[in-house]
């Protein structure tokens, strides 16, 4: 059963970066066609796509965080990572990571289970 | 970036009733739609894809149907674990992919 696992600092001050990790376990990331991605949600409000990545490195960003955003993979630790630069209070959210089921295909079959960024100082 | 809208935004449904939630985006978005469900504290769970497929593992008693920018979501017979709230998603049209506000089904 496939499995997914964010990890990362609950706490990040403003204007720092934001780092997450998603671990993936029960099946490789290098699996073609999936695409393993990231989606945020604030504290009581609904959900918003990050960004996407494929095991070769080829990525999808949402325009409205694509100047601050990276997303990495690392295949020798079935791994991918996230990193929001400049972070401010309107970043605070459970950061999900998941995996689509191919490219193009956006929506998500796994879930982790989501981890609480807070951006406070 | 095409905009979802759900209604109602919230459904207070007794047990065994049927429940039927809406979905709307601003351009056709040609059944690449997909609804999940989301209890507190939990990550979102996904129920159907293609605006009619569902997922493994999920009660038929969940339907989906819909085309072009009206798409909807009934739940036949609601059981205690259907309480929830549910979202939308459209992947026609990206980036960006696009959600819902939801629609949370109560007890009534």
């Amino acid at each position: 059963q496939l499995q997914l696992q964010e990890s990362g600092p609950g706490l990040v001050k403003p204007s720092e970066t934001l780092s997450l990790t998603c671990t993936v376990s029960g099946g490789s990331i290098s699996s073609s066609p999936y695409h393993w991605g990231w989606i945020r949600q604030p504290p009581g409000k609904g959900l918003e796509w990050i960004g996407t990545i494929y095991y070769s490195g080829s990525t999808y960003y949402n325009p409205s965080l694509k100047s601050r955003l990276t997303i990495s993979v690392d295949t020798s630790k079935n791994q991918f990572s996230l990193r929001l630069s400049s972070v401010t209070a309107a970043d605070t959210a459970v950061y999900y990571c998941g995996r689509h089921p191919g490219y193009s295909y956006g929506y998500i079959d796994y879930w982790g289970q989501g981890t609480l960024v807070t951006v406070s100082s | 970036e095409t905009v979802m809208t759900q209604s109602p935004a919230t459904l207070s449904v007794s047990p065994g009733e049927r429940a039927t939630l809406s979905c709307r985006a601003s351009q056709t978005v040609r059944s690449n739609l997909a609804w999940y469900q989301q209890k507190p504290g939990q990550a979102p769970r996904l129920l159907i894809y293609g605006a009619s497929t569902r997922a493994t593992g999920i009660p038929a008693r969940f339907s989906g149907s819909g085309s072009g920018t009206e798409y909807t979501l009934t739940i036949s017979s609601l059981q205690s674990e259907d309480f929830a709230v549910y979202y939308c998603q459209q992947y026609n049209n990206w980036p960006p992919f696009t959600f819902g506000p939801g629609t949370k089904v109560h007890i009534k």
